[in-house]
């Protein structure tokens, strides 16, 4: 099992571009996540899904749009991105709800905005 | 957003000496966890605390859950420079189906 993917795993925008980061699981998780990190922040949750067809704001959603049409797949959108948006970002998964389950991770996507 | 504070931001040992990394709330927490986040990777789950006063290993390192619910501690005795890394606290969300995290502690170990 590949566990959580990410694509691409690097990228490089000019302000104002769009982009859509791709993140997959195998272990047929019903919840998953994006997370940004910039250091010293930790890591904020971007938005997140409960199921299929299903998708919620979290603590820094401004600027980011997601999908998820299929069970394994969740997708990041930056449709003008900023260079407030260089950062480096983290899908994850989880069983069920995270805060009972641990949550798997993701290699991770470094993008920076110039 | 953050509801858990964790101290120190950074520590720094030599190989074999102990550390410890804390993690606050002021209200009561349902459970909370932990992860490792090595240089250049991504978080890893090390464990889960959810009663009052639980205390788990794992080899050499220790996991607290306080009386209140209020704070834990991660414990690691006789540091390797294998610990090298950021350790995140983390708490469940208002929501219930996410986590926030805390904004870790880097450990440095020098052989």
């Amino acid at each position: 099992n590949a566990g959580v993917t990410q694509t691409p795993k690097f990228r490089v925008l000019k302000t104002g571009q769009s982009m859509t980061l791709l993140c997959a699981q195998d272990m047929n998780h019903e919840y998953m996540y994006w997370y940004r990190q910039d250091p010293g922040m930790g890591l904020r949750l971007i938005h997140y899904s409960v199921g299929e067809g299903t998708t919620a704001k979290g603590e820094v959603p401004d600027g980011y749009n997601v999908s998820r049409l299929k069970k394994q797949n969740f997708l990041l959108g930056l449709e003008s991105a900023a260079p407030s948006q260089t950062s480096v970002y983290f899908c994850a998964s989880s069983f069920s709800a995270a805060g009972y389950n641990e949550q798997f991770f993701g290699p991770g996507t470094r993008l920076t905005v110039l | 957003g953050q509801q858990v504070m964790q101290i120190p931001q950074y520590q720094h040992v030599q190989e074999g000496e102990d550390f410890t990394t804390y993690c606050n709330s002021s209200t009561t927490l349902s459970n909370i966890q932990w992860y490792k986040q090595r240089p250049g990777g991504h978080p890893v789950f090390l464990i889960q605390l959810v009663k009052s006063g639980e205390v788990k290993k794992q080899k050499r390192l220790t996991f607290q859950f306080g009386e209140a619910k209020k704070n834990s501690s991660l414990h690691i005795t006789a540091t390797q420079t294998t610990d090298v890394g950021t350790y995140f606290c983390a708490e469940n969300s208002n929501s219930g189906y996410a986590l926030n995290f805390g904004k870790g502690t880097s450990l440095l170990v020098t052989p």
